[in-house]
């Protein structure tokens, strides 16, 4: 069985300070990991993934993500938060490489000027 | 390209009344799947497709049918709608159903309400 934790509900943040989201994972072998966005009526988009190599892991618009796998966490941050980063972010993990992915409970992030 | 296109947007139903979700992508995606998302649940998978002909469980199952007759469309069925399958609804698909290179597109979503 694999599953995710984001034990946030709510973040916080001001515009120029840096963010971070936090998940983490349980599963039986190596993970595939995988952050998602959600803007408001709208379906998820993908940010960025980790299968092997690098822990740390560049996506989209500035995110980036670091692997821990003593830790069992992928934490989502970026340097300089904006206030259209405001949105629902998903952490999802997913084994064997298939695309049966199993996602957190989100993460609202809000960026205020 | 449209991507994942869902249809309706917004459908209001009765207990004991059935449907039909339409799930159409025009990428030519090998992998299609279905998942509900509940507030504090975040999304759950519902069915899957790795490939025309082939659909499987997810982890919440009951109370849906799906079926793959074509590469591009993925239709998901509610027998008896009930009130616990009020949710938004998810269609997403991707080129491989190996997720190693080949991230989820979402439609997004048919908001599903059922009294």
């Amino acid at each position: 069985a694999q599953s995710v934790a984001q034990p946030e509900d709510q973040v916080n943040v001001a515009e120029g300070n840096p963010l971070t989201v936090k998940c983490t994972y349980s599963v039986s072998g190596n993970p595939y990991l995988f952050w998602y966005v959600q803007y408001p009526n709208r379906g998820l988009q993908f940010l960025l993934k980790y299968i092997t190599g690098d822990n740390l892991v560049k996506g989209s618009y500035g995110f980036e993500a670091e692997f821990n796998k003593s830790q069992t966490s992928f934490h989502l941050k970026k340097p300089s938060a904006l206030v259209s980063d405001s949105a629902l972010y998903f952490c999802a993990v997913g084994l064997g490489g298939g695309n049966k992915l199993t996602f957190g409970t989100g993460t609202q992030l809000k960026v205020e000027l | 390209n449209a991507g994942v296109t869902q249809t309706p947007k917004f459908q209001v139903l009765k207990t004991g009344q059935s449907m039909t979700l339409q799930c159409a992508q025009d990428m030519n995606h090998e992998y299609m799947s279905w998942y509900r998302q509940d507030p504090g649940m975040g999304l759950r998978l519902i069915h899957y497709s790795v490939g025309a002909g082939i659909t499987d469980q997810g982890e919440v199952p009951n109370g849906y049918n799906v079926s793959r007759s074509t590469t591009e469309d993925f239709p998901l069925r509610l027998l008896s709608a009930a009130p616990s399958q009020t949710s938004v609804y998810f269609c997403a698909s991707s080129y491989s159903w190996t997720g190693s290179y080949s991230p989820l597109h979402f439609g997004n979503g048919t908001r599903l309400t059922v009294t």
